[in-house]
């Protein structure tokens, strides 16, 4: 049973638009949220996250959303860049759990057009 | 070299072959980890080291095999795999696990492994 889901695989979007990337998630145990980005080839590389204190945190561009409510949380990328096309990966946690064990979603695919 | 390194990044082997993934970090890391990335699966935790001693194993098969020397290398020994085995195998590392979640993991490219 999949505790953290991303249910669009993939997502096109043209260039200077909003990205908008969906992840839902089952365990409310679950206290602390990232996002890692994966190019082709290349291993996640962190993006942004969230404590389930918080209902919003941006950094430049990205911002993600957390919707505790809803066991929701959303990635906005504002403007979307090509450079953005990549995999994105949502994940979860436990922050009492002793170590950062992450669980992660199957990944969205992005692309973003020029 | 810089950030987490592995080798080899293909692999392909016989169900009866023996071989081994080797992940190396540049980090100063205390943590290191390996994930299964599978086709159309999200990443999965296979084993978690912290100061070279494992903490966490998540119900892999003995077929995989981990061994931490060190805080900078990790390695995967593979030994009568299956072609269900055949994923992206990812190495990660981490400063302080046990400072919980907002220790960020950086990754490695993977290894992409092949069973036939």
């Amino acid at each position: 049973d999949q505790q953290v889901k991303q249910n669009s695989p993939s997502l096109s979007v043209q260039e200077g638009r909003i990205s908008i990337l969906n992840c839902d998630y089952t365990n409310s145990m679950f206290d602390y949220f990232l996002w890692y980005k994966k190019y082709p080839a290349e291993g996640p590389t962190f993006l942004i996250s969230i404590s389930s204190i918080k209902d919003k945190n941006e950094d430049g561009r990205f911002t993600v959303f957390l919707n505790k409510s809803a066991k929701h949380l959303s990635l906005h990328i504002v403007p979307s860049q090509p450079g953005d096309s990549a995999v994105y990966f949502c994940a979860a946690t436990q922050t009492n759990s002793g170590y950062s064990t992450l669980t992660f979603g199957k990944g969205t695919m992005l692309l973003v057009s020029p | 070299e810089t950030g987490v390194t592995q080798t080899p990044r293909h692999l392909v082997m016989g169900m009866t072959n023996k071989k081994s993934l080797k992940c190396e970090q540049h980090l100063g890391h205390n943590a290191m980890y390996w994930y299964k990335q599978s086709a159309k699966k999200p990443l999965e935790l296979m084993f978690v080291y912290n100061f070279k001693e494992q903490t966490e194993n998540n119900s892999v098969p003995s077929r995989f095999s981990p061994e931490c020397p060190n805080s900078s290398h990790l390695f995967l020994h593979l030994h009568t795999l299956q072609p269900e085995d055949s994923a992206l195998y990812l190495c990660a590392s981490s400063q302080d696990p046990s400072g919980g979640a907002t220790d960020t993991q950086y990754f490695g490219p993977g290894t992409r492994l092949t069973v036939l």
